[in-house]
C-alpha cells in the first residue's frame, strides 16, 4: 500500500462544474495536509493546507479533512480551463519532519 | 507564499561534466531543504533532505557521491550532479521549508532546473 494515494486520472469536468480530487494515506498520526497544483512543465505551488478535521474553504477551493477516514479531498467550485493541471496530496508523517507526496491527479476543465 | 527561487532554469551540458544548481529562499531562512527530481510524465522523486550545516540524508537508491548536495546556510542549498551522462537529465526541483511560528511544514518549491546532458 502507498503512503498516500490518489487516483492518476485524468479526471474531466466541463467548464463551471464542481472538480473532487481525492486522496488517501496509511500513517494515522499524519498531522498536515497539503494541496499543490503543478502545471505541465513547471514546478508545483501550494494551493491549501488543513490540519482539523471538517472543511476549510479559500475562494473557489475547498480542502475537506477526515482523519477517522485517513481521507483527504479537494474540491474546486466552477472549474476553469486554467484550472487543468496536475493535483498532488501530500501528507507530513507524525513527528512532521518527513513530506510524502502522492503521485497526482491530472484533471481536466473543458471550455 | 514564501519565494524560493533556483539558478540556472535549464542546462545543456556534455556528457561527463558536472552541473550545479543553485536553490534560494529570497524571504525566509530554510532550515530543511529538499531535491526532488521528475522525468516526464511522472510524480515527484524525492532525491535527498538537507539542514542547514549537516550532512544530507539521501532516498534509497540515489547516489551520494553523484548528487553532492551542500547546505551552506539557511537560504542557500547547491545540488551538483557529478559526471553527468544522457540517463541524468530531467527536471531537478528544490524546495524550501522554514520553521518559524505558524508554519505546518509546508514546502515552497523553486521554479525547478531543467537539465539535458548530450
Amino acid at each position: 500500500q502507498k503512503e498516500v494515494e490518489q487516483n492518476s486520472g485524468p479526471l474531466s469536468v466541463p467548464e463551471g462544474a464542481i472538480a473532487s480530487l481525492n486522496c488517501t494515506y496509511s500513517d494515522r498520526g499524519s498531522q498536515s495536509f497539503f494541496w499543490y497544483r503543478q502545471y505541465s512543465g513547471k514546478s508545483p505551488e501550494l494551493i491549501m493546507f488543513i490540519y482539523s478535521n471538517g472543511d476549510k474553504e479559500d475562494g473557489r477551493f475547498t480542502a475537506q479533512l477526515n482523519k477517522a477516514s485517513q481521507y483527504v479531498s479537494l474540491l474546486i467550485r466552477d472549474s476553469q480551463p486554467s484550472d487543468s493541471a496536475t493535483y498532488l496530496c501530500a501528507v507530513n508523517k507524525a513527528g512532521g519532519f518527513k513530506t510524502i507526496f502522492g503521485a497526482g491527479t491530472r484533471l481536466f476543465v473543458k471550455a | 507564499g514564501a519565494v524560493v527561487s533556483q539558478h540556472p532554469s535549464w542546462v545543456i551540458c556534455k556528457s561527463g561534466t558536472s552541473v550545479k544548481i543553485e536553490c534560494r529562499s529570497l524571504d525566509f531562512q530554510a532550515t530543511t531543504m529538499f531535491w526532488y527530481r521528475q522525468f516526464p510524465k511522472q510524480s515527484l522523486m524525492l532525491m535527498a533532505t538537507s539542514n542547514e550545516g549537516s550532512k544530507a540524508t539521501y532516498e534509497q537508491g540515489v547516489e551520494k557521491d553523484k548528487f553532492l548536495i551542500n547546505h551552506a546556510s539557511l537560504t542557500l542549498s547547491t545540488l551538483t550532479v557529478t559526471s553527468a551522462h544522457p540517463e541524468d537529465s530531467s527536471f531537478y526541483i528544490c524546495s524550501a521549508r522554514g520553521s518559524g511560528s505558524g508554519s505546518y511544514n509546508e514546502q515552497f518549491f523553486g521554479p525547478g532546473t531543467r537539465l539535458t546532458v548530450l
